[in-house]
């Protein structure tokens, strides 16, 4: 079974700092990884996705996550936050053998003038 | 730039009642998920659909509901008797051949009083 955590609930930042959100992932089989970022009432949007390749990834508004398989993690960064980055984020996994999505319990970004 | 959408957004409905939720997936796509959000809580995977058929379910798709294409472009989830512990917003996606990416619906909030 596969499962995801993101460890923070809760992450306050002012305009213009770095921001790091936590995603950590178990599985005993070869994952897709998934951030989606939720702003107030509305639905799920795409941020970006690792599927092979390089570990590394850039996604849109300026997110980056970076995969790393031996801490078995896939944390989101942004260099710069912007007051509008205030949502939910969830980190989601699926695998080869299942395209069901399998979410965090969402972090959510609070960024402050 | 095509989109998921679902409707209505907001259905109030009595314990007991049965409800019909709907969702227009994106045209050439053939692979359709349900997952639903209960307030504050993370977002769980329900069912997925390809080819006319129930692909998964989870242990929270019990016999209560069910999921139908009517025709080509509706994509439908019924909740036979509503429970109170139904309230919960409702997220329609879909994604085509070869794609991992799930596009999701603004979402339908359903509120069993």
């Amino acid at each position: 079974a596969q499962s995801v955590t993101q460890l923070d609930s809760q992450v306050p930042v002012f305009e213009e700092a770095p921001v790091e959100l936590r995603c950590n992932y178990s599985s005993s089989v070869s994952v897709y990884l998934f951030w989606y970022v939720q702003y107030p009432n509305q639905g799920l949007q795409l941020l970006l996705k690792y599927l092979s390749g390089s570990t590394l990834v850039k996604g849109i508004n300026g997110f980056e996550a970076e995969f790393n398989k031996s801490q078995t993690s896939f944390h989101l960064r942004k260099p710069s936050v912007h007051i509008s980055d205030t949502a939910e984020y969830f980190c989601a996994v699926s695998s080869y053998n299942t395209d069901k999505l399998i979410f965090g319990t969402g972090t959510r970004l609070q960024v402050f003038p | 730039e095509p989109e998921v959408t679902q409707t209505p957004s907001h259905q109030v409905t009595q314990m007991g009642q049965e409800v019909i939720l709907r969702c227009v997936p994106i045209s050439n796509h053939l692979y359709f998920y349900w997952y639903r959000q209960i307030l504050g809580q993370k977002v769980e995977f329900l069912v997925s659909f390809y080819n006319n058929e129930i692909s998964e379910k989870s242990e929270i798709f019990d016999d209560q509901f069910s999921v139908e294409r009517p025709d080509g472009s509706n994509f439908t989830l019924k909740i036979r008797s509503t429970k109170l512990e139904d309230s919960a917003m409702y997220f329609c996606a879909s994604t085509g051949t070869g794609d991992y990416e799930q596009y999701f619906g603004p979402g339908t909030r359903l509120t069993v009083t």
